[in-house]
């Protein structure tokens, strides 16, 4: 079935530097597409969405872009911070907008 | 203000046993989900309940149950646990006109032996 799945596994970034991690979907159908970070030992945070009429969308230090022709989403943190450091995850709102499903998501390191 | 409560944290089973892992929110949502997350798969869908009343099955419902007792609560039953169903459970809510935004409690992890 349709899923939605993340290019890299992890990623190691020095503190300061931008980082960016990507996402891979294959419904066309979805609706929204979403960001959440998830800190060890803890449930899923939301970070930023965006509905599947927009390329881009900025929130706090975060910009979503969203690639419809190649069906790809990244997320960008501006200058990393040590409390950046988590798993990211993709997630998407299904057809009838209900459902929301994940992807494998990117464990994020920042070096100080 | 508590957010998503689960109950319990953690629990140890006995292949066969069954139990319910509770979810309560006090956010006033509609919609509840139960997830599943093993490592490197990162969270799959179980059963959402799009509002009081209802419920359907996501990616992964076989070998589970789920009852939305009321708005607040949505519980998810194991009726005879595997060691496959061995996994980190989270519940989590929307409201009708955020839907995006999921709030998720701490978790449960389940260990099945």
């Amino acid at each position: 079935g349709e899923s939605v799945g993340l290019h890299l596994p992890t990623l190691s970034v020095q503190e300061g530097d931008n980082s960016i991690i990507n996402c891979a979907y294959s419904n066309s159908a979805s609706d929204y597409f979403i960001w959440y970070k998830q800190e060890s030992g803890k449930g899923p945070q939301f970070i930023i969405d965006i509905r599947s009429n927009m390329d881009k969308r900025q929130g706090q230090r975060v910009t979503v872009l969203l690639n419809k022709t190649v069906k790809h989403l990244s997320l960008q943190i501006a200058a990393t911070q040590p409390g950046d450091s988590a798993v990211y995850f993709c997630a998407e709102n299904g057809d009838n907008n209900n459902d929301m499903r994940f992807g494998a998501g990117t464990r994020l390191t920042v070096k100080p | 203000n508590a957010g998503v409560t689960q109950t319990p944290k953690f629990q140890v089973l006995k292949t066969g046993q069954s139990m319910t892992l509770q979810c309560a929110q006090d956010m006033n949502h509609n919609s509840m989900y139960w997830y599943r997350q093993d490592p490197g798969m990162g969270l799959r869908l179980i059963y959402y309940s799009a509002s009081e009343g209802t419920t359907d099955k996501g990616e992964v419902p076989n070998g589970y149950n789920v009852s939305r007792l009321n708005k607040r609560e949505f519980s998810l039953r194991l009726e005879s646990a595997a060691p496959s169903q061995t996994s980190v459970y989270f519940c989590a809510s929307t409201s009708y006109w955020v839907r995006t935004e999921a709030f998720f409690g701490q978790g449960t992890r389940l260990t099945v032996v």
